[in-house]
This record gives C-alpha cells, sequence and structure tokens, in this order.
C-alpha cells in the first residue's frame, strides 16, 4: 500500500492556477511535517515547500515564494498545494513526501504548464 | 547551479565499491543532518540514507553515509546492476531557510 497518494495534476496555461492535493493512509499523518519536491522532465529532483506537522509553520524555495501556498487538513489526512500564476518552468512531476527521516513518498502528479 | 555539488556521474563494475560525494557550505551540510535518496527511472525516489549515517529498514548494508564539516558521502559496495539509477543528497540550509537537492549522480555499473 502506497502511503501517500498525490492528485490534481493535468496542463494548465500560464498564469492560472492548479491546486494538488495528496493523500495519506496507513500512517500516522498528523505526526509529520510534510514536503512538496518536483521534477522537470530529465532534470533533478527539487524541493518547493514543507509545512509543519500542526500547520503551525511553513518554508518555501525562492522560485515558487509568493505564488505557491501549502496547507494541510489532519482532520481529512490531506496535504495540498496551491499553485498560481503559473509558469512554463513550472512543469513538473510533484511529489510529496512525509518528514525526510520517514520512507513515505508518493508516486507524483504531472503539471504542464503550457499555451 | 545546486548548492549541494555531486558529481554528474559514477561506475563501478559488479563487486566493486563506490562512492559518491556530496560538497556544501557551514550552512547546510556543516550545520545538518544529510540524507541520501536513491531514484530508479520513471519512479519516485526513495530514502537510502538519513540523519548521515542511518539506514531505514529495508535497505541493504551495502550503502553507507558519511559526513565530514561540510562534505557527504554515500558507499555502495558490492555494486550490483539493480543500482544503476539516480542518486540525490539533500538537506537543510539555514541560509536560505530551505531544504535543498544536490544536482544528482547518475551511477553506471558497467
Amino acid at each position: 500500500q502506497v502511503p501517500l497518494v498525490e492528485s490534481g495534476g493535468g496542463v494548465v496555461q500560464p498564469g492560472r492556477s492548479l491546486r494538488l492535493s495528496c493523500v495519506a493512509a496507513g500512517i500516522t499523518f498528523s505526526s509529520y511535517g510534510m514536503h512538496w519536491v518536483r521534477q522537470a522532465p530529465g532534470k533533478g529532483l527539487e524541493w518547493v515547500a514543507v509545512i509543519s506537522d500542526d500547520g503551525s509553520n511553513e518554508y518555501y524555495a525562492d522560485s515558487v515564494k509568493g505564488r505557491f501556498t501549502i496547507s494541510r487538513d489532519n482532520s481529512k489526512n490531506t496535504l495540498y498545494l496551491q499553485m498560481n500564476s503559473l509558469r512554463p518552468e513550472d512543469t513538473a512531476m510533484y511529489y510529496c513526501a512525509g518528514d525526510f527521516s520517514s520512507s513515505h513518498w508518493g508516486r507524483g502528479t504531472l503539471v504542464t504548464v503550457s499555451s | 547551479q545546486s548548492v549541494l555539488t555531486q558529481p554528474p556521474s559514477a561506475s563501478g563494475t559488479p563487486g566493486q565499491r563506490v562512492t559518491i560525494s556530496c560538497s556544501g557550505s557551514s550552512s547546510n551540510i556543516g550545520n545538518n543532518y544529510l540524507y541520501w535518496y536513491q531514484q530508479l527511472p520513471g519512479t519516485a525516489p526513495k530514502l537510502l540514507v538519513y540523519k548521515n549515517t542511518q539506514r531505514p529498514s529495508g535497505v541493504p548494508d551495502r550503502f553507507s553515509g558519511s559526513k565530514s564539516g561540510t562534505s557527504a558521502s554515500l558507499a555502495i559496495s558490492g555494486l550490483r546492476s539493480e543500482d544503476e539509477a539516480d542518486y540525490y543528497c539533500a538537506t537543510w540550509d539555514d541560509s536560505l531557510s530551505g531544504w535543498v537537492f544536490g544536482g544528482g549522480t547518475k551511477l553506471t555499473v558497467l
């Protein structure tokens, strides 16, 4: 059983918005800080954002600061990434991951920003 | 340009021992834990080493991590064909207030 399942990816035009979700199952979601990590086609891993276990703290990569917002709903075991003002360079596979000391990663959801 | 520097490629023959380096600075590797990931083609990254030297359950002891100052290394002993993958290091950066990944190392088993 995959503990984290992402959804919400798709093709979107530049400047538009998209919200990704990541549902956790089989793990104590509320005990983990949670990350979004992305990987552009043929490129390396790029950290996007992290949120603390209780949602009180958030940090972002400079490349998405002011455009993306990470949030979580522990009652629904769900992590979110609201992506606004999307750019072609945001095209990537987006993975959600638990605390980096855990082995919990999803399989990713693909976001393509193109006109 | 990644904050953490890894060699773009590494190679070895079956049974050999190979090491992959990850170089940073006092604001990242020098002051924080280091993590290593393996990514097979078309799959999500898999945690190999956390907190510099710890292996999650299920990761063979052929994989080992070390850290000294502002550099770290991942060693793979008894190299196997299934170890052919991309390897990434990651850590928190105090100056950036964010996590950073190395650029990745593509390991080829000859």
